[in-house]
This record gives C-alpha cells, structure tokens and sequence, in this order.
C-alpha cells in the first residue's frame, strides 16, 4: 500500500541540537499525524495537525502541515537523550474513524 | 487522555495453536478499532479495521480466516491469529479513536510481541 515518504531512515544528533524531519506525500491528506514509538511499545501521538498552514506546539516539539496538503515537517529543538525513537508521521484522508497511512519512520539517535 | 490496553504484551506459542490477543479502549467508547502488524525496523502495516457490530475490513493479502477479529462491544476487539507459525511471527499493535477519529487522533495500544516455537 502507499506509504509517505520519511528520510533519511536514521539521524544522529547531539544533545542540545535542535533536529527537523520531513515527511512527504504524493497525495493530498486532510490530517497528518506525528507519532513516537520507543522499543518495544506502541506509538505515542506528539502532535496532530489538522488545517493545511495549521503550526503547532507541544513543548520542545513543533510541527507543521504544508499549504499543499502532500507534506508536514516535525521540529525537536534543543533535544535531550529521551528524545531517542522512531518517529513516524501519518497521514488520514476524510471521515471519521478513516485508517491512516505510515511513513516508514525515522530512527533519531542523540549523543550525550 | 484516551488510553488503549492492549493484553497480553508477550506470547509464546507452539506452531498451530491460536492465540488471541485483546485490545480494550479503557476510558472512551470506540467503534472503530485498528489491528497492525510491525516487523524489526520497518513501519506499521495496517491489517484489518475493526468495526463494533460488524465486520471487520481486511487489507488486500491479508488473510480474514488466518486472523480472526470479533469487535463485540464498544470498549474490546480482539484478534486471533489461528494455527499459528512461525512467520507469524511479530509485533502486533492495534489502535482506536475516541469520538470522531479525525479530530482526536489515534491513541495506539503497547503492542503484543508474538513468537511462534
């Protein structure tokens, strides 16, 4: 099935840096979602946008839905070594309770 | 917050037994409920969508007699993977949404490693 596009499929940042992850799509959807999911578990929402331009915070944790509506961009600033996971963005196109659609994920690694 | 309890977090079962994995929705009704199916290092790959009082919807290559999903109430769907082998082997995680899904995202259950001996 489609997935979106994240890469690279590995990051390695310092402590303290801040750090971007793009996530693209070749088709429109009307929500994107970023999760974090640690070993082992399940994913954890950090932020979910819904209106194309809509910026959003969540502490450390920015997050934008592009103007198109085929991407969205997650920001970490300043990051700590708990930060350490695998992100995934999804998308979710109309109507309730409709399945959403996974990026492959992008493993952040952050260095003391 | 909406939270997702998913039971048991580990199974060990010999090859062609079945194992029933249960997903409950602990302090929301849902109505639609998610199963996935995750391999080492790769993302969630949607298996069926699990409807209260209905069917559940199958991906395509998904196998509906492989993997049973009962969706009797509002709080609890599960999943059963019948005559289990080792290529099913993995981790499985459902998710579900509290009230309108679009506006709330979707809370994930702590997943379900099953290993098949």
């Amino acid at each position: 099935g489609q997935q979106l596009n994240q890469s690279p499929q590995s990051m390695f940042i310092q402590e303290g840096e801040d750090v971007s992850m793009n996530c693209t799509s070749s088709s429109i959807f009307n929500t994107w979602l970023w999760y974090k999911q640690d070993p082992g578990e399940g994913p954890v929402l950090l932020i979910a946008l819904y209106k194309a331009g809509e910026l959003t915070s969540n502490g450390r944790l920015t997050a934008q839905f592009g103007i198109t509506r085929k991407d969205s961009f997650l920001n970490i600033s300043a990051s700590i070594p708990s930060d350490v996971g695998i992100y995934f963005c999804a998308g979710q196109r109309t109507g309730a309770n409709s399945k959403l659609t996974f990026g492959k994920g992008i493993t952040l690694s952050v260095r003391p | 917050g909406a939270v997702v309890s998913q039971h048991p977090s580990r199974v060990i079962c010999k090859s062609g037994t079945s194992v029933k994995i249960e997903c409950r929705s602990l302090d929301f009704q849902a109505t639609t409920m998610f199963w996935y199916r995750q391999f080492p290092k790769q993302s969630l790959m949607l298996m069926a969508t699990s409807n209260e009082g209905s069917k559940a919807t199958y991906e395509q290559g998904v196998e509906k007699d492989k993997f049973l999903i009962n969706h009797a109430s509002l709080t609890l769907s599960t999943l059963t993977v019948t005559s289990a082998h080792p290529e099913d082997s993995s981790f499985y995680i459902c998710s579900a949404a509290p009230g309108q899904g679009v506006l709330y995202g979707y809370t994930f259950g702590s997943g379900t490693r099953l290993t098949v001996v």
